[in-house]
């Protein structure tokens, strides 16, 4: 089956650092992906659709320069939280649209914690 | 002071029992939609997926309804399990684009 990886799957940072978060399929292509945000007990938020070779498109209210996507290749996507503070500290997760298919995998989550 | 948040609304059942887990979804233009399971600390898990099409569709030990009219979608879980305990999500999905729309969740417990 369709697999998807994060990297990390848990970090713990000081308040004003940045913090990348990896997102890799597997075992197929993926021309999209997207990052979700998770707090304890909600659902998950749409954060942005990261597309390979160009840029991401950020949902309404999550500031793009505070969340940094690169998508360089068909199987990476990457989130970076820059200047990281208490209140980012939540469950991020990624997911990968096969190509051809229109299926979502997703990822296993990374906690952020950001001290 | 102390702070009052919304908790995600939870279904309990007797193990072999059935669940039924309700889902109201909000445009209706969504043309396909998903439920999805996820354990504590693990990204969500595809159950099983139905298209507007469709009314009802069937996989192993799980059922979704769909009723279009009133914007509704349900899980059915036969013979529930302990394994089963998790959050159940649905999302729905316009087919414009890619993006999924994810509802507000519900926590299945399984009790001896």
């Amino acid at each position: 089956g369709a697999v998807v990886s994060q990297h990390p799957s848990r970090v713990i940072c000081k308040s004003g650092t940045s913090v990348k978060i990896e997102c890799r399929s597997l075992d197929f292509q993926a021309t999209t992906m997207f990052w979700y945000r998770q707090f304890p007990k909600k659902s998950l938020m749409l954060m942005a659709t990261s597309n390979e070779g160009s840029k991401a498109t950020y949902e309404q209210g999550v500031e793009k320069d505070k969340f940094l996507i690169n998508h360089a290749s068909l199987t990476l996507s990457t989130l970076t939280v820059t200047s990281a503070h208490p209140e980012d500290s939540s469950f991020y997760i990624c997911s990968a649209n096969r190509v051809r298919f229109n299926e979502q995998f997703f990822g296993p989550g990374t906690r952020l914690t950001v001290l | 002071g102390e702070s009052v948040g919304l908790h995600l609304p939870t279904l309990s059942v007797q193990e072999g029992d059935n669940s039924i887990i309700n889902c109201a979804y909000s445009n209706s233009a969504s043309d396909y939609f998903i439920w999805y399971k996820q354990e504590s600390g693990k990204g969500p898990q595809f159950i099983i997926d139905i298209r507007s099409n469709m009314d009802k569709r069937q996989g192993q030990r799980v059922t979704v309804l769909l009723n279009k009219t009133v914007k509704h979608l349900s899980l059915q879980i036969a013979a529930t399990q302990p394994g089963d305990s998790a959050v159940y999500f649905c999302a729905e999905n316009t087919g414009n684009t890619d993006k999924l729309i994810f509802g507000t969740g519900t926590r299945l417990q399984v009790f001896p």
